[in-house]
């Protein structure tokens, strides 16, 4: 079974900068998550997806941070404009009830 | 609101020794699951032991192994005959309507 899958990996961009992940869960799994982890730090829920619906994102800075989820399957996360506050590995992870299932995250670094 | 506290930042033990990782919660919800998370430095979260709130027996899978206090809002777990692959972030979790994270602990295993 295909796991997570997000991309790019890595990224680097100037401050003010556009930036946009991508993730493709796991065939079947209604729930969609994307995680905010700065280093050094624990893992923290941005955004979470019921199939194209918004369950929760009470923590999602709006100024500057959206995402979708197109037809309950892949979803993007856009930052626009970046902040060097920004730089922090971005986790999506999916479910199909219970357990979450995470990527391998992609690393942003804002100069 | 769910939180989840991690009180040890780091942790070190000797190869094949046991060791325990403390985590408290809070939360008013009657019906939850609790995670413990493992993320070694290839930044994937990789789900180690769940444990049902409604279950009074304590979670094992192999040599990993929970308790769970629900009166304390308690979740330790605990790593028996260690090996050098546990070395790793351990995290926490909460999951209700969402998934909450800890702050995590430093789990070295020194040979």
């Amino acid at each position: 079974e295909a796991g997570v899958a997000q991309s790019p990996r890595y990224k680097i961009i100037e401050k003010r900068q556009s930036v946009a992940f991508w993730c493709n869960p796991i065939s079947g799994h209604a729930t969609l998550y994307w995680y905010q982890q700065i280093l050094g730090q624990g893992p923290k829920l941005l955004i979470q997806f019921q199939n194209n619906g918004v369950v929760d994102d009470s923590q999602l800075p709006k100024d500057r941070f959206s995402a979708e989820r197109l037809k309950g399957v892949d979803s993007t996360l856009k930052i626009q404009p970046a902040k060097l506050e920004d730089s922090a590995v971005y986790l999506c992870a999916s479910s199909p009830g219970t357990d979450a299932f995470f990527g391998q995250g992609t690393r942003l670094t804002v100069v | 609101a769910q939180t989840v506290t991690q009180s040890q930042p780091e942790m070190s033990v000797q190869e094949a020794e046991t060791v325990t990782l403390s985590c408290t919660y809070d939360t008013s919800e009657n019906n939850y699951y609790l995670f413990w998370y493992k993320q070694p430095p290839s930044r994937q979260m990789i789900l180690v032991i769940r444990q049902e709130a409604y279950k009074q027996q304590n979670a094992t899978e192999n040599r990993f192994s929970v308790n769970f206090q629900k009166a304390a809002k308690s979740f330790s777990l605990k790593i028996s005959d260690s090996q050098l692959g546990d070395t790793a972030m351990y995290f926490c979790a909460f999951g209700a309507q969402k998934l909450v994270f800890g702050q995590g602990t430093r789990l070295t295993i020194n040979p």
